[in-house]
C-alpha cells in the first residue's frame, strides 16, 4: 500500500521563483526521501531526511519533516528550467524491510 | 552509489506475448526491487527479489504474471507475462543505498506499450 502521499500538484512557475511541494504519510517511518523523475525516466535521489531530523538542506533544496503531522515539504529555491520534472516523496516504513512507498507526485514546470 | 543498467529502455509488444526486463548492478546487493509506474501515476512496488530465494510479491501481484529471477547478487530479471494493454507502464528496478542515510538507486526504466 502507498504510505506516502502528497497533495497532487501541478506547479507552473517562472524561472527564479521558488517551488514548494508537500507530502503526507500514514505510518511510522525510518526516513523520508525525495526523488526527481524527468520525462518518465528513472528516478534520481535528491535528499533524505531521517525521522529524528526536522530540516535538511542540500544546495537549492530544503526539506522539512514534521513527524507529529506525518508530513514533509520540499522547497526548491531559485528554480531553473532544468528543474522541470515530476517530484515524488517516498517513505521507508519502520520495520518495512527497506520497501519504499511512494506518493502521488508533483509535476513542476519551470518557464524560462 | 550503485549504477544500474536496465534494458530494454522501451518496447512495443503484442498482447498475449511476454517481455523480460533485465537489470544489472555494478556491485553486489542483497535486495532488488521492481516497480511499476502506470501512465501519469506514481510507483507501485511489484516485488522484492532476493538472491537464492523466491521473490516476495506485494498484494495484487502474482508470480505467474510477473516471474522474477535473481541468479546472483548483481542481476535480476522481471518478466511481464501474457500481456494485455493494461500492462502498458514503465517498469523500474531499484536497489537500496549503501547505508540507511543514502537514497535508493533506480534503473532508467523500461517503457512498455502493449498493443
Amino acid at each position: 500500500s502507498q504510505q506516502g502521499e502528497e497533495d497532487p500538484q501541478a506547479l507552473s512557475i517562472q524561472e527564479g521563483e521558488n517551488a514548494t511541494m508537500n507530502c503526507s504519510y500514514k505510518t511510522s517511518i525510518n526516513n523520508l526521501q525525495w526523488y526527481r523523475q524527468n520525462s518518465g525516466r528513472g528516478l534520481v535521489h535528491l535528499i533524505l531526511i531521517r525521522s529524528n531530523e526536522r530540516e535538511k538542506h542540500s544546495g537549492r533544496l530544503r526539506v522539512t519533516l514534521d513527524t507529529s503531522k506525518k508530513s514533509s515539504s520540499l522547497l526548491i529555491t531559485a528554480s531553473r528550467a532544468a528543474d522541470t520534472a515530476s517530484y515524488f516523496c517516498a517513505t521507508a516504513p519502520r520495520g518495512g524491510n527497506n520497501r519504499l512507498a511512494f506518493g502521488k507526485g508533483n509535476q513542476v514546470v519551470v518557464i524560462p | 552509489s550503485a549504477v544500474i543498467s536496465q534494458k530494454p529502455s522501451r518496447d512495443i509488444c503484442q498482447r498475449g506475448t511476454s517481455l523480460t526486463i533485465q537489470c544489472q548492478v555494478d556491485s553486489q546487493v542483497t535486495m532488488m526491487f521492481w516497480y511499476r509506474q502506470q501512465p501519469g501515476q506514481s510507483l507501485t512496488l511489484i516485488a522484492t527479489a532476493n538472491q537464492g530465494s523466491e521473490a516476495t510479491y506485494e498484494s495484487g501481484f502474482v508470480i505467474d504474471k510477473f516471474p522474477i529471477s535473481r541468479p546472483n547478487l548483481t542481476f535480476s530479471t522481471l518478466t511481464v507475462s501474457n500481456m494485455s494493454p493494461e500492462d502498458s507502464s514503465i517498469y523500474l528496478c531499484s536497489v537500496a543505498g549503501a547505508s540507511v542515510t543514502t537514497g535508493y538507486t533506480f534503473g532508467s526504466g523500461t517503457r512498455l506499450t502493449v498493443v
